[in-house]
């Protein structure tokens, strides 16, 4: 089983709409865990960061881990174009960062 | 802002040229990282440093080696360069237990 599991899409949706992006991961050591956004032709870019259970919110952007179940989640409200990128779930115990493969989105206007 | 500055953004080699992809950090970060990116295989990671003169493999350092001679600049090299190592190329960078930061990649096409 690969440590970080992530749905590659790719995912289309029609702006304006609710985006779930979600990550599974197998190692309860794990403890930290980031989003990190990827436009075309760019370097990845953190988005989000939190070290705990529980959700973070920025702006449009929320964050949701669940370490019980081993769940991570980036909820998009009110998408826009601009938010077309891949999109990659990362985490870490005090190891490298371990990355999932990333999902694919695409914001239709 | 952290910034990571990758030498090149694009690049062609032809096979069994000996290839350098340079990287510097201005943030005076401890940590730094080479990885790849291909489609469908995700971000792998290649080497990395905890510390000025040290390495570490990653996941496939293979055809692969490093040098870090300075805090702030990780270099990566392809000893003989192959067709199988045309990829993007990303250097990131942290310290104090922060995030990574990456750089905008190389695009390396090895001929």
């Amino acid at each position: 089983q690969k440590e970080v599991e992530q749905d590659p899409g790719p995912l289309s949706v029609p702006e304006g709409a609710i985006v779930s992006l979600n990550c599974t991961y197998s190692n309860s050591a794990f403890q930290y865990f980031m989003w990190y956004r990827q436009y075309s032709r760019k370097g990845p870019e953190l988005l989000m960061y939190t070290y705990s259970s529980g959700n973070k919110e920025d702006g449009r952007f929320t964050a949701q881990v669940d370490k019980s179940s081993k769940y991570i989640s980036l909820f998009i409200r009110d998408s826009q174009p601009s938010d077309s990128a891949t999109y990659l779930c990362a985490t870490s115990g005090n190891t490298p960062l371990v990355f999932g493969k990333g999902t694919r989105l695409s914001v239709i206007a | 802002d952290v910034k990571v500055t990758q030498s090149s953004r694009y690049l062609v080699k032809r096979t069994g040229e000996k290839v350098f992809l340079e990287c510097v950090q201005d943030m005076d970060h401890e940590n730094m990282f080479w990885y790849r990116q291909d489609p469908g295989l995700g971000l792998r990671l290649i080497y990395f440093s905890y510390d000025v003169k040290m390495k570490e493999k990653g996941d496939i350092p293979e055809g692969y080696s490093v040098s870090r001679e300075k805090k702030e600049r990780f270099s990566l090299i392809l000893e003989s360069a192959s067709t199988n190592q045309t990829s993007m190329y990303l250097c990131a960078s942290t310290g104090g237990g922060w995030p990574q930061h990456f750089g905008d990649g190389t695009r390396l096409s090895i001929l």
